[in-house]
């Protein structure tokens, strides 16, 4: 069965850094993937998302991702936090190259410091 | 043009009752999927919803059921309901196998 797995629940960053946030996958076939994230008391904003077309995914309010077949991995990256980035962070996986039923990680929660 | 709107905002009922959730569509999707999000969890998928009919299914209980309407507008029923079923309802809409767009769910407490 296809997994998502973020590492850290929690990352701290002060404003201005850069946030590294982790998602490996778990499945012989790259599936398509996705960052979202939830604002308090909100449903989902899609950032970003993989489709097998380039490895380099960049998405909405400055955020990027790189898909690594050989790592399995699909991290998002900011080059510099900003205050309104404070959220959670959802990495969600398809069960095959559709959009189809997500597959979603435990999240991470980013907190940007002044 | 109105996203995927969800009702009721926020519910709360006793252990053993039934509840029914509401979602209607992003204009011009046909698909509806519902999740449900525990706290301090990420979503885990319910099932899916294509031409009146359950397309896929996670791993819940019979408990949970569903419908589509012709118009493409979706209901989620939970029966029996346990302390556990306490959770944010997540209602996503898609034109077939395309993108999903996520309302802001039904936030459900089961006392």
């Amino acid at each position: 069965a296809q997994s998502v797995t973020q590492l850290g629940s929690h990352v701290s960053v002060s404003e201005g850094a850069l946030v590294l946030l982790r998602c490996n996958y778990s499945s012989s076939v790259p599936p398509y993937l996705f960052w979202y994230v939830q604002y308090p008391n909100q449903g989902l904003q899609l950032l970003l998302k993989y489709t097998s077309a380039a490895t380099l995914v960049k998405g909405i309010n400055g955020f990027e991702a790189e898909f690594k077949k050989s790592e399995t991995s699909f991290h998002l990256t900011k080059p510099s936090a900003h205050m309104s980035d404070a959220a959670e962070y959802f990495c969600a996986a398809s069960g095959g190259t559709s959009y189809g039923k997500l597959t979603f990680g435990q999240g991470t929660i980013l907190t940007v410091h002044p | 043009d109105a996203g995927v709107t969800q009702s009721p905002t926020h519910l709360i009922k006793t252990r053993g009752q039934q509840v029914t959730l509401r979602c209607s569509p992003k204009s011009g999707h046909d698909t509806v999927s519902w999740y449900q999000q525990a706290l301090g969890q990420g979503p885990q998928f319910i099932f899916q919803y294509y031409e009146e009919e359950e397309r896929q299914r996670g791993n819940f209980p019979d408990r949970f059921s569903g419908h589509q309407f012709p118009n493409y507008s979706s209901e989620l029923n939970v029966n029996a309901l346990l302390l556990g079923d306490s959770a944010l309802y997540l209602c996503a809409s898609s034109f077939g196998a395309g993108e999903l767009f996520f309302g802001e769910g039904s936030r459900l407490t089961v006392l």
